[in-house]
């Protein structure tokens, strides 16, 4: 089945800094690949996604590109604020086999932004 | 627009106990997943429905099990609670397999 690899540990930033966090897939044929994030005492909320090669997900200042040469989907902000502290999730949607049609996620990575 | 609900947002169940855990949603969507959400583990399936009367294992079935008798609701049971079964627990619909997910806000499950 599909697999989906975050970069490990929180994330603590100054508000305006630059985010990069990393994630990478192993999967049968071509998944779609999302990124959710979860408030505190929420579910999750789909930020941004692709659905094939090159695509650029784009939302609220927040981007990713499906990168199918090194299966990595990672997900970028220019300039953090105090707002965007969550938890954000890669996660990829089965493309075949018994994973067809079945989100699998990352472990989740922990932001804080301080001011 | 309810959107997924699940009840209860909290629950504590001893050893042994049974329970169902109620999501409902009002989009007409026929995919509808259950996952839960442990620590450092991210959110992991436990099973999934393409639609009514159809129900498929996810990646951590034993000990829960599901039906699906209308688009709107999927209950979950968990058959005799064991404390391996604490976890936060989050029910997902779609309209299809590549779009949005929608999460419910969760059900606390402390078992004890």
């Amino acid at each position: 089945g599909n697999s989906v690899t975050q970069m490990e540990g929180p994330v603590t930033l100054s508000e305006e800094a630059f985010l990069t966090i990393n994630c990478t897939y192993t999967a049968t044929g071509y998944p779609s690949l999302f990124w959710y994030v979860q408030y505190p005492g929420e579910g999750l909320q789909l930020l941004l996604k692709a659905t094939k090669a090159d695509d650029k997900g784009s939302n609220k200042g927040f981007e990713a590109t499906y990168r199918k040469e090194t299966t990595s989907f990672h997900l970028e902000k220019g300039s953090v604020q105090v707002s965007d502290s969550a938890v954000y999730f890669c996660a990829a949607t089965g493309a075949g086999g018994t994973s067809y049609g079945k989100l699998t996620f990352g472990q989740g990575t922990i932001l804080t932004v301080h001011p | 627009n309810a959107g997924v609900t699940q009840t209860p947002k909290f629950q504590v169940l001893k050893t042994g106990q049974s329970m169902t855990l109620q999501c409902a949603q009002d989009m007409n969507h026929e995919y509808m997943s259950w996952y839960r959400q442990d620590p450092g583990m991210g959110l992991r399936l436990i099973h999934y429905s393409v639609g009514a009367g159809i129900t498929d294992q996810g990646e951590v079935p034993n000990g829960y099990n599901v039906s699906r008798s209308t688009t709107e609701d999927f209950p979950l049971r968990l058959l005799s609670a064991a404390p391996s079964q604490t976890s936060v627990y989050f029910c997902a619909s779609e309209s299809d397999y590549n779009t949005e997910a929608f999460f419910g806000q969760g059900t606390r499950l402390t078992v004890v």
